[in-house]
C-alpha cells in the first residue's frame, strides 16, 4: 500500500494557484518527498522532491510541513494542460527501486 | 530526443501466447524499472534493475520474467499471458544516487482475450 494519503480529486480554477495536499504520517527521517503527475494516459513525469526544505524550481513550489509528516504541491498559476493526477510518494530516491505509487490526486483545471 | 522508448505502443494477446516488451533508454542511466497500470489504479512496480546485470523482484513479479540486456536495454517477458495481465505497462530509468526522478516512456497497452 502507498504510504501517502491523498484527496482523490480538486478542481482550480484556470489562472489561480493549485494546492495539492498530501499526508505522509510515517514517513522516515532520510525519505524524500517525490511528486509526479500524469497527464491522460502518458507515462509520469517528476515535477519536485524534496527532503527537509520548501522547493521550488520552473514548475512548481513543494512545501513540507516541519514535523514532515504532510506537504503541499502547488502549481502557482494553473492552466488547462495542468489537469493530470498528481502522485505524492515517499521513497529514499536513487536506486531503492521502490516508488509506490498510490492512486494520486485528480486535478481538474476549467476555465 | 532522449529517453526512454517502448514497443510495441499496443498489443493484443490470446491466453497462454507469449509476448516481451522491450525498453530502450539513451540516458546513459544505470537503473531501470517496469511497471503495469491497472484501469483506476496507481503504478506497481513489477521488476527493476538497479545496475547492469542485477535484477530483482518489485511487487507484483508473478507471472513476468525480465533481462537487462545491456545497459540501455531492459525487457519484460510474459511466457503464458493471461487476462489478469491486461494493462499498461511502463518502463522507467533512474540515475543511482541522484535524487532526481525517474523517467518514463509512453507505455504499452496489452490486452490479453
Amino acid at each position: 500500500d502507498a504510504k501517502t494519503t491523498q484527496p482523490p480529486s480538486m478542481d482550480c480554477a484556470e489562472g489561480r494557484a493549485a494546492n495539492l495536499p498530501c499526508n505522509h504520517s510515517t514517513i522516515s527521517g532520510n525519505e524524500y518527498v517525490y511528486w509526479y503527475r500524469q497527464i491522460h494516459s502518458q507515462g509520469p513525469q517528476y515535477i519536485i522532491h524534496g527532503l527537509k526544505n520548501n522547493e521550488t524550481n520552473e514548475m512548481a513550489s513543494l512545501i513540507i510541513t516541519e514535523d514532515r509528516k504532510s506537504s503541499t504541491l502547488i502549481l502557482p498559476h494553473a492552466t488547462l494542460r495542468d489537469t493530470a493526477v498528481y502522485y505524492c510518494i515517499s521513497s529514499y530516491g536513487g536506486s531503492q527501486g521502490n516508488l509506490i505509487f498510490g492512486k494520486g490526486t485528480k486535478l481538474s483545471v476549467k476555465p | 530526443n532522449a529517453g526512454v522508448t517502448q514497443t510495441p505502443k499496443f498489443q493484443v494477446l490470446k491466453t497462454g501466447q507469449s509476448m516481451t516488451l522491450q525498453c530502450a533508454q539513451d540516458m546513459n542511466h544505470n537503473s531501470m524499472y517496469w511497471y503495469r497500470q491497472d484501469p483506476g489504479m496507481g503504478l506497481r512496480l513489477i521488476y527493476y534493475s538497479a545496475s547492469e546485470g542485477t535484477t530483482d523482484k518489485g511487487e507484483v513479479p508473478n507471472g513476468y520474467n525480465v533481462s537487462r540486456l545491456n545497459k540501455r536495454e531492459f525487457s519484460l517477458r510474459l511466457e503464458s499471458a493471461a487476462p489478469s495481465q491486461t494493462s499498461v505497462y511502463f518502463c522507467a530509468s533512474s540515475v543511482p544516487g541522484q535524487w532526481d526522478g525517474y523517467t518514463f516512456g509512453s507505455g504499452t497497452r496489452l490486452t490479453v482475450v
